[in-house]
């Protein structure tokens, strides 16, 4: 069975520190793709990445950078110099390779970032 | 950017009242889905929907729920008999397979009273 663990339910930082979020996850799938969304207060969900299982590279946008460990089963989130407008629920997210982006999504329970002017 | 777009954006209705929350895909998607994110809680898979049939379902969508696409623009998802522990956030989305990428709707909180 599948499944996202999100061991951290909340986190708080103050302004212009770095945060890492958390996210480890189960398959017996060898080819699966990863996902990382926000969930800012008015609800919608904000795609952020998508990673397949076969591209193990660290990837860095802006502020935001990934690190996905195939062999601990982790897919990594981390703010660099985070703002208070980075504040929301983070939810990582599974799905099978095969079909791509039609298959349904696997969430974990999300982790709620709070950061602190 | 294109949008999913849902009504209504908030409801609240009694329990055992029918429901119904619309969504528009974008157009040209041929995948649907519908997701429920309880407060507080993850984001749970409801149901998938290509060729205008269901394709997968989850266990939470029993008999209570159903899709349909009447149409050819609006995907609606139809809750008979609501109970409380419906009270959720209901999210629609869709799928371009083309450029493998979900769009994810704002969402239509609905509270059962």
């Amino acid at each position: 069975a599948q499944k996202v663990t999100q061991a951290q339910t909340e986190i708080s930082v103050v302004e212009k520190e770095d945060v890492t979020l958390d996210c480890v996850y189960e398959t017996r799938d060898t080819t699966y793709y990863l996902f990382w969304y926000k969930q800012p207060p008015s609800g919608e969900l904000v795609f952020l990445i998508r990673r397949n299982s076969f591209d193990e590279q660290n990837e860095i946008s802006g502020r935001y950078s990934w690190n996905f460990q195939k062999s601990t089963s982790s897919f990594n989130f981390t703010i660099t110099a985070s703002q208070v407008v980075d504040s929301a629920v983070y939810f990582c997210a599974l799905s099978d390779y095969t079909g791509g982006a039609t298959n349904k999504l696997i969430f974990g329970t999300g982790t709620l970032l709070a950061v602190q002017p | 950017e294109p949008e999913v777009t849902q009504t209504p954006s908030h409801q609240v209705t009694q329990m055992g009242q029918e429901v119904i929350l619309r969504c528009v895909p974008i157009s040209n998607h041929l995948y649907f889905y519908w997701y429920r994110q309880i407060l507080g809680q993850k984001v749970e898979f409801l149901v998938s929907f290509y060729n205008n049939e269901i394709s997968e379902k989850s266990e939470i969508f029993d008999d209570q729920f159903s899709v349909e696409r009447p149409d050819g623009s609006n995907f609606t998802l139809k809750i008979r008999s609501t109970k409380l522990e419906d009270s959720a956030m209901y999210l629609c989305a869709s799928v371009d397979p083309k450029r493998n990428t979900i769009y994810f709707g704002e969402g239509s909180w609905l509270t059962v009273v």
